[in-house]
């Protein structure tokens, strides 16, 4: 069974850009989470996507955007980068939408120069 | 406000030594405490959870003990290798706690030296 995958893997973007970034969660699995991980502010939940709809959202500005599709991939959106957007992004995909094994792909390093 | 307080920030230990790693919770209403184990350039991999009607769960030489009056829980590493030397994050999750999915606490870096 294929595991998460999340492309690219690494991506330098300049400030002001924008930049979007990709996960295709586990076969049958409809729950798609983002999550930020940085040094200073380690692990940090962005929003949840189920069914294709956002179910929860975290404390990050409007800059930061997500979709899902009706294959259940998911999309993940920054614009107007800055140099704080540096982070490995990471997505987690689960059966249910809440209490149930989530499992995460390798991410996607990020650098804002 | 930290919601889940892990200690400690890095912890050494003899391989074939017993490694504990400790979290605490503040809100009474998470019911999921997975952990996770994550290797340099790797994203987080779910080793075991536990949810907070069983006071232990064991899966080979990784143990859950949770303490549901003391709201903490921990991980103990049994018989640990060098392959184990990696980043440990606990987690919580619950419905209705003002929290959306995993809320993880700040890591813990484990070196099991040779």
């Amino acid at each position: 069974k294929a595991g998460v995958t999340q492309t690219p893997r690494y991506l330098i973007k300049t400030r002001g850009q924008q930049v979007t970034l990709s996960c295709s969660p586990i076969s049958g699995h409809r729950s798609v989470s983002w999550y930020q991980q940085t040094p200073g502010q380690g692990l940090q939940f962005l929003f949840e996507y189920f069914s294709e709809t956002q179910r929860n959202k975290g404390n990050f500005p409007g800059r930061f955007s997500g979709r899902q599709f009706s294959n259940s991939r998911s999309e993940m959106n920054v614009s107007t980068l800055e140099l704080g957007d540096s982070a490995l992004y990471l997505c987690a995909s689960s059966f249910g939408s809440s209490n149930t094994e989530a499992f995460f792909g390798q991410g996607t390093r990020l650098t804002v120069v | 406000q930290q919601q889940v307080k892990q200690s400690p920030q890095s912890l050494i230990v003899q391989k074939g030594g017993i490694s504990i790693i400790n979290c605490a919770y503040e809100n009474t209403a998470f019911d999921y405490f997975p952990w996770y184990q994550q290797f340099p350039g790797k994203g987080p991999a779910l080793l075991i959870a536990i949810r907070p009607d069983v006071s232990e769960k064991k899966e080979g030489r990784f143990t859950i003990s949770f303490n549901k009056s003391a709201k903490q829980f921990s991980l103990h590493i049994m018989d640990s290798q060098p392959g184990d030397s990696a980043t440990y994050f606990c987690a919580a999750e619950g419905k209705n706690t003002g929290f959306q999915k995993l809320v993880f606490g700040t890591g813990t870096r484990l070196l099991v030296s040779p």
